[in-house]
């Protein structure tokens, strides 16, 4: 069973415009969320986090919002460039004093000029 | 700081045949993992350790084996290749709960 869905397996957008990414997640007591990015041949990067004390966290032109009644969590990139074009995972968060991250198949986002 | 180095970068097997998959961190951190990645599939955990002496299975951990001796290194050992385990493998380290993971650049093994 995942226990993060990331349901758009690619997006699509135009430069200088908002992408936004999203992920669904079930289990309530997840407290910490992440997401991640990733090139082509290259191992994924650590892009923002957000704790479940929170519901936005903002770095730059990256957003995260998190909506805990819907379990819902979402990356917000305004605005989005090409050279964030890449693989956006939203990895199975830590619980408890174990630290161990699953991913999924992520969302493959297309920044077009 | 190197980060996560990961060695070979690239990898050939026969069907049979044995290797080691080198990983080491110079941070350290306390938890690594080991991760495939296979088109369509995304990212899959196969073993990670939370420290020295200490590691556990993750989603697909057949057909390896892994042990932590020291807290920089997660060396990662495939008994018997088969072209299933084709595939880019992943390290990653993190400073511990809620760290972040940092990720090496990959291993591209083939199994003929």
């Amino acid at each position: 069973d995942q226990q993060v869905k990331q349901n758009s397996p690619s997006l699509s957008v135009q430069e200088g415009r908002i992408s936004i990414l999203n992920c669904d997640y079930t289990n309530s007591m997840f407290d910490y969320f992440l997401w991640y990015k990733k090139y082509p041949a290259e191992g994924p990067t650590f892009l923002i986090s957000i704790s479940s004390i929170k519901d936005k966290n903002e770095d730059g032109r990256f957003t995260v919002f998190l909506n805990k009644s819907a379990k819902h969590l979402s990356l917000h990139i305004v605005p989005s460039q090409p050279g964030d074009s890449a693989v956006y995972f939203c990895p199975l968060p830590y619980t408890g004093t174990a630290s161990k991250l699953t991913f999924g198949t992520g969302t493959r986002l297309q920044v077009t000029l | 700081n190197a980060g996560v180095t990961q060695t070979p970068k690239f990898q050939v097997l026969k069907t049979g045949q044995s290797m080691t998959l080198q990983c080491a961190q110079d941070m350290n951190h306390e938890y690594m993992s080991w991760y495939r990645q296979d088109p369509g599939m995304g990212l899959r955990l196969i073993h990670y350790s939370v420290g020295a002496g200490i590691t556990d299975q993750g989603e697909v951990p057949n057909g390896y084996n892994v042990s932590r001796s020291t807290t920089e290194d997660f060396p990662l050992r495939l008994l018997s290749a088969a072209p299933s385990q084709t595939s880019v493998y992943f390290c990653a380290s993190s400073q511990g709960y809620r760290g972040g993971y940092t990720f090496g650049s990959g291993t591209r093994l083939t199994v003929v």
